[in-house]
């Protein structure tokens, strides 16, 4: 089975500062097939980003993915309040369709 | 709008069966295929099923597989997963997905809790 690494577990930021979170995968995956995930408190994951860097439908310019291989990254630019959240990335080329084990975006 | 809601959660006994359903409107539900994804509360997200767009090819996780069925009636717009010999470990929330097929799961439904007791 796969299994995605995500770092760090928890990051502290303020609102506007910038966040990078990362996602190692155990063996190399098509690039089409990683996806990134948002969760606030109480709701259902949401789409971010597919195949790596794409916006998913409605998420803001602020958002941006990139990798190959096994290393993979979220960048989010100028943190709004509505951004602090859990963030998991996940492969979806190989069953089981494992996610990583989520990095907690807090407010410092 | 696209919608996936699900129903038949709450609480089991250990041993028991219970099943789930996810009714999906405002796209062609037949068109995809379908995941079951489960999180215990305040833990990560786990997948748990995937069901093709015409019910015949069906995967498992290895800790579901032999006590879990996925199943889905395209003419009523709905997924269902049928649980038995549940355990106390199968205590999650259970959200259904839409398969984008390259663009990832794009559609969640908002979750049904299950908890599994003695």
């Amino acid at each position: 089975d796969i299994v995605l690494t995500q770092s760090p577990g928890t990051l502290s930021l303020s609102p506007g500062e910038g966040a990078t979170l990362y996602c190692r995968v155990s063996q190399s995956v098509s690039t089409s097939y990683l996806a990134w995930y948002q969760q606030r408190p109480g709701q259902a994951p949401r789409l971010l980003i597919y195949s790596t860097s794409r916006r998913a439908t409605g998420i803001p310019g602020r958002f941006s993915g990139s990798g190959s291989g096994t290393d993979f990254t979220l960048t989010i630019t100028s943190l709004e309040p509505e951004d602090f959240a859990v963030y998991y990335c996940q492969q979806y080329r190989f069953s089981p369709f494992s996610f990583g084990q989520g990095t907690k975006l807090e407010i410092k | 709008e696209e919608q996936l809601v699900e129903s038949g959660g709450g609480l089991v006994q250990f041993g028991g069966s219970r099943r789930l359903s996810c009714a999906a409107s405002g796209f062609t539900f037949g068109s995809y295929w379908m995941h079951w994804v489960r999180q215990i509360p305040g833990k990560g997200l786990v997948w748990v099923s995937r069901i093709s767009n015409d019910g015949i090819k069906r995967d498992y996780a290895d800790s579901v597989k032999g006590r879990f069925t996925i199943s889905r009636d395209n003419a009523n717009n709905t997924l269902f997963l049928q649980m038995s010999s549940l355990e106390a470990e199968d205590t999650a929330i259970y959200y259904c997905a839409r398969d984008g097929w390259r663009e990832g799961f794009d559609l969640w439904g908002q979750g049904a809790m299950v908890t599994v007791s003695s």
